[in-house]
């Protein structure tokens, strides 16, 4: 059971928009900046936003993140074949004293 | 270019411990936590730990009692030890880099899969 709730599973079709939400607490989101990464089968997880909104050097601005309270939203539009992966949520939490993640969500492009 | 590299044994026998360095390139140590992070077959991230370039650690309060974390600058190296592991315990396990908790975790190696079996 993991500490930040995210669905299973989403789709869409090449060109769609697709959020993925990221759901946690008071002692994790709601206060700590939340990070997401994607991550391919047999490769590194690879940071795709970083402190809620923000785009590290290279990813597409077709990713974006947005924070409200204790939930959080990934959004991937102009959706791409090569966008088909597994994507995680992170957040520091105070009251564990550590980092941790959602369960994360395989996105599937039908 | 940051590269971080994973290496150890890829079986380890129940009730032993696990080892594992990380060797890293392109980067200073300084200012950076290091981190372990597992991935058990079908399921999700587990953060392990890290340890800042201070020396200071920190480790998932689940683990707590098991894991120790060690920083070799000499090396470029940083090392995970795991006692008393079960097969529960088999995982990929990935090193990682970070410059604080909102700037995430920017540079990860390319992990390694850790078996626990008799």
């Amino acid at each position: 059971q993991s500490v930040l709730t995210q669905p299973p599973s989403a789709s869409g079709t090449p060109g769609q928009r697709v959020t993925i939400s990221c759901s946690g607490s008071s002692s994790n989101i709601g206060r700590n900046a939340v990070n997401w990464y994607q991550h391919l089968p047999g490769t590194a997880p690879k940071l795709l936003i970083y402190d809620n909104h923000q785009r590290p050097s290279g990813v597409p601005d077709r990713f974006s993140g947005s924070k409200s309270g204790t939930s959080a939203s990934l959004a991937i539009s102009g959706l791409q074949s090569e966008d088909e992966a597994v994507y995680y949520c992170e957040a520091w939490d105070g009251s564990l004293n550590g980092q941790v993640f959602g369960g994360g969500t395989k996105l599937t492009v039908l | 270019q940051v590269h971080l590299q994973e290496s150890g044994p890829g079986l380890v026998k129940p009730s032993e411990t696990l080892s594992l360095t990380c060797t890293v390139s392109g980067t200073s140590f300084t200012n950076y936590y290091w981190s372990w992070i597992r991935q058990p077959p079908e399921k999700g991230l587990e953060w392990i730990g890290y340890i800042h370039y201070s020396g200071n650690t920190n480790y998932n309060p689940s683990l707590k009692s098991r894991v120790t974390i060690s920083l070799d600058t000499s090396k470029n190296q940083f090392s995970l030890k795991m006692t008393s592991v079960t097969v529960a315990d088999t995982a990929v396990y990935y090193c990682a880099r970070e410059y604080s908790s909102s700037s995430g975790l920017d540079y990860w190696g390319q992990g390694t899969l850790v078996t626990v079996s008799s």
